[in-house]
């Protein structure tokens, strides 16, 4: 089962920074946190992941909280094709872990 | 690089018929995986393969629902007889193993099905 908790929906105006939140107080000490988006139509994609430490890459920044009970997935400026559910899932890393998906963020960039 | 490679991408039967849907994950990815996403949910996990092992099929509804991965490369899901609250799309995916480390998954487009 998905183990955290986000907004069904949000929106972002283009050219601003877009901010989603995840809470996953249950998080144990070996579980990543996963970012995956998926445009209509299409397969999820996958964003960013990070463990306990800030990352950031071409696409998005991720910033975890110091107790890493929550998250933030960062779009620095975002786009009409930034527009997606959002998925934000925690993993374990031994062996069959397994990624679970919740009901994400819907983000609409507005023009 | 090729991604991962699924058909086909529409599927249109009556209830009580069977279908299978076909995976081709990326080359050298030893773990597939098959999910079934309903309109408006998040995808659900149905069986996890790592090489042609199974590592979970705890939510795979045994019943009607079968999947195989012969050599441990391709893979084919199955479904015998297809009910109405199967219509959905399924996704394929696939990813490295990596011991220790946290491995992405690479989602196919998927293959939408519509029971009638």
């Amino acid at each position: 089962d998905a183990k955290t908790t986000q907004p069904p929906s949000m929106d972002c105006a283009e050219g601003r920074a877009a901010n989603l939140p995840c809470n996953h107080s249950t998080i144990s000490g070996n579980e990543y946190v996963y970012w995956y988006r998926q445009i209509h139509s299409q397969g999820p994609q996958y964003i960013i992941h990070g463990l306990k430490n800030n990352e950031t890459n071409e696409m998005a920044s991720l910033i975890i909280t110091e107790d890493r009970k929550s998250s933030t997935l960062i779009l620095p400026h975002a786009t009409l094709r930034d527009t997606a559910v959002y998925y934000c899932i925690v993993r374990a890393t031994n062996t069959g872990n397994q990624f679970y998906f919740g009901t994400g963020t819907s983000l609409t960039v507005i023009p | 690089e090729a991604g991962v490679a699924q058909s086909p991408r529409y599927k249109i039967i009556e209830k009580r018929q069977s279908v299978a849907f076909w995976c081709n994950p990326i080359s050298g990815h030893a773990t597939l995986y098959w999910y079934q996403q309903i309109l408006g949910q998040g995808p659900k996990l149905l069986i996890q393969f790592q090489n042609n092992g199974v590592v979970d099929d705890s939510q795979l509804p045994k019943d009607r629902f079968s999947a195989e991965r012969l050599k441990g490369v391709d893979s084919t899901l199955k479904i015998q007889p297809a009910k109405l609250e199967d219509s959905a799309v399924y996704l394929c995916a696939s990813s490295l193993v990596v011991t220790g480390g946290a491995g992405e998954l690479f989602f196919g487009e998927g293959s939408r099905l519509t029971v009638l």
